[in-house]
């Protein structure tokens, strides 16, 4: 099985102040890597897929980058509707897909 | 975005059925998944579907779980068999689409406990 870890735990960001949010694989998953974002009571939702492309709809604030085992999630300027939890999630040991225990994103 | 249903709360055990009704697109023409939530945690993938039939489960629910779509109800079904109190969770179904999860339901809460 593929572990996936995240970090920070809980990140506090001020509105307008850019996140950086890291997963890591415990292998290789080349670019299999997914972000999501979750509010309270809602689904996920499908932010970024394949390492680096923006999902239909996903605002430009938005960006991911990496390959292999480290991954990383940028919202450049963080917008209220932002605060909620992220999830990555590989791909690389279809079907049997693992996600990252979460990064808390909220407000400073 | 799907809807899903047929939660509660029931004992250890014994069986339920989630299901998850499908709009906008065919379920039976899609690779279609089960992940779950327990509460306050991650999510956990549970089963898939591929549109030929295939399927695959995780090992925590392999031989107890059985996933299905009706193609004339446009409908994604999670048969669960022998529940424990570990599977407690909210049970969410999403469609794939290149290996990740689009079209999330909204969630049906699972609660195993006597």
């Amino acid at each position: 099985e593929i572990v996936m870890t995240q970090s920070p735990a809980t990140l506090s960001v001020s509105p307008g102040e850019r996140a950086t949010l890291s997963c890591r694989a415990s292998q290789s998953v080349s670019s299999n890597l997914a972000w999501y974002q979750q509010k309270p009571g809602q689904a996920p939702r499908l932010l970024i897929y394949a390492a680096s492309t923006r999902a239909t709809g996903i605002p430009a604030r938005f960006s991911g980058s990496g390959s292999g085992t480290d991954f990383t999630l940028t919202i450049s300027s963080l917008h209220s509707e932002d605060f909620a939890v992220y999830y990555c999630q590989q791909s690389h040991n279809w079907p049997e897909i693992t996600f990252g225990p979460g990064t808390k994103v909220d407000i400073k | 975005q799907p809807v899903g249903s047929g939660g509660g709360l029931i004992p250890p055990g014994t069986s339920l059925r989630l299901s998850c009704a499908a709009s906008g697109f065919t379920v039976s023409t899609n690779y279609m998944a089960w992940v779950r939530q327990a509460p306050g945690k991650g999510l956990e993938w549970v089963s898939v579907i591929y549109s030929d039939g295939t399927t695959y489960y995780a090992d925590s629910v392999k031989g107890r779980f059985t996933i299905s779509g009706d193609s004339a109800e446009n409908t994604l079904y999670l048969q669960m068999n022998s529940l424990r109190a570990e599977d407690t969770a909210v049970y969410y179904c999403a469609r794939v689409h290149l290996r990740c999860l689009v079209d999330w339901g909204q969630g049906t809460l699972l609660t195993v406990s006597s």
